[in-house]
């Protein structure tokens, strides 16, 4: 069963520290996104990539977040200057066109903490 | 705006017994798309099952179906046959059909934590 990847898998910063979160998405899929869930709370669009562009963002997604395929295997999000409120998992997932709709594939998540 | 609410934070059910997860949801948009995931302990979210708005058959996946009551506005997920690896948390979720991302932009309930007895 293919699947998306996520690395780290923790990761502790001072607050105002840059951070990049990286994940490899599945293979022939065209669609890409990122979602977060602060602890206790519910998982939370970001955004979503395709054609290396962005398609739709959320208003979670300030100057403060960009996106990047670098290399055509990886997808990366950057953090610029982390604050405390980003503490949350971040969830990669890529997806495919099934049942006519877009399904999605989540990876494990990458747990971010900052200090 | 689209919202999902599920009212269970935790549910119990003994093995091989079957299990029904509620799940609300209200939108305005006349074409969407509800999804079931699962989160283990490990934490990844595994897709279970879909509905569309114009289906007229609930969907079936296995142990998974979707009991779609469109004039409710709900969309329940019945596990039957429990098993003990059945123990996760379960997310309802629904994206819209709305061009580009088509469904990708999914809204999210606060989840069920499902614990299965032996």
């Amino acid at each position: 069963e293919p699947e998306v990847t996520q690395t780290p898998s923790h990761q502790v910063t001072q607050m105002g520290q840059e951070v990049i979160l990286r994940c490899v998405p599945i293979s022939n899929h065209l669609y890409f996104y990122w979602y977060r869930q602060i602890l206790g709370q519910k998982v939370e669009f970001l955004v979503s990539f395709y054609n290396n562009e962005i398609s739709e963002k959320s208003e979670i997604f300030d100057d403060q977040f960009s996106v990047e395929r670098p290399d055509g295997s990886n997808f990366t999000l950057k953090i610029r200057s982390t604050k405390l409120e980003d503490s949350a998992m971040y969830f990669c997932a890529s997806s495919e066109i099934r049942y006519g709709a877009n399904v999605l594939t989540f990876g494990a998540g990458s747990r971010l903490t900052v200090l | 705006a689209q919202k999902i609410t599920q009212t269970q934070p935790g549910m119990f059910v003994q093995e091989k017994e079957a299990v029904t997860l509620d799940c609300t949801y209200d939108t305005s948009d006349p074409s969407y798309g509800l999804f079931w995931y699962k989160q283990p302990s490990s934490g990844e979210m595994i897709f279970l099952i879909y509905q569309g708005s114009y289906d007229q058959q609930n969907a079936t996946e296995g142990r998974y179906s979707l009991n779609f009551q469109k004039a409710r506005k709900s969309a329940n997920l019945v596990i039957s046959a429990s098993q003990l690896g059945d123990s996760a948390m379960y997310f309802c979720a629904m994206g819209i059909n709305a061009g580009g991302t088509s469904y990708g932009k999914l809204t999210f309930g606060q989840g069920t934590i499902l614990t299965v007895h032996p």
